[in-house]
């Protein structure tokens, strides 16, 4: 079964409009980390947000913010006032404990395509 | 400026080569990684370390080596045994190998196989 699913294929919006970019997760660990990276067209991984499992208060960081729904596994992220800046792939991301080690497993991504 | 870097960006090796990618970075950092992107796909990992002289297989090691034997250095060598190589290689590093730590990447190289 795949630990991170993102369905969207491609997602367009208005410049200085908000989107949301869906992210559904699978874990059977009560400790786990949630990261949002963007990568641009010239490829580099960009951080951008991050969730633990134990944080009550969802993540901010600027116009980025990420909608945690532990029960429904989700983490959403929500990007306000789009700028054409923004159009690039959005890679959903968890770290989980696993044992002394632990690996980032990455989604397959949603493309984001702002409109001016 | 700290930050990771990866050369070269561009790669082309003919059939049956072998070929070392660099990973350079100077944050400190204790923790490293390689990671493997096909066209459309998420990142998938190679190989880590947690500490010098001392790494792991990840999800997709067959053809591929690595080696730690400096803290700021982490190679990759991709081997003649690795069956499709044409890929986008990332390098990463985080200050711990702990699950809340958050890795930061280095600009990539593109291989292609000739």
């Amino acid at each position: 079964a795949q630990k991170i699913t993102q369905t969207q294929p491609g997602m367009f919006v208005q410049e200085k409009e908000a989107v949301t970019l869906d992210c559904t997760y699978d874990t059977s660990d009560q400790s786990y980390g949630l990261f949002w990276y963007k990568q641009p067209s010239s490829g580099e991984m960009i951080f951008l947000i991050y969730q633990g499992s134990y944080d009550e208060q969802n993540a901010t960081e600027g116009r980025y913010s990420l909608n945690f729904q532990k029960a429904r596994k989700s983490a959403n992220l929500v990007i306000s006032a789009s700028q054409l800046g923004d159009s690039a792939m959005y890679f959903c991301a968890m770290r989980e404990p696993t044992g002394a080690n632990s690996k980032l497993t990455f989604g397959k991504g949603i493309t984001l395509s702002v409109r001016p | 400026d700290g930050g990771i870097t990866q050369s070269p960006k561009y790669l082309f090796r003919k059939e049956g080569q072998n070929v070392t990618l660099s990973c350079e970075q100077n944050l400190n950092h204790d923790a490293m990684y390689w990671y493997r992107q096909d066209p459309g796909q998420g990142l998938r990992l190679i190989y880590y370390s947690q500490i010098v002289n001392d790494f792991q297989k990840g999800d997709i090691a067959e053809g591929y080596s690595v080696s730690r034997e400096k803290k700021e250095s982490f190679p990759l060598t991709v081997t003649s045994a690795q069956k499709n190589p044409t890929a986008f290689y990332l390098c990463a590093s985080s200050i711990s190998g702990g699950f809340l730590a958050e890795q930061f990447f280095g600009p990539g190289t593109r291989l292609t196989v000739l």
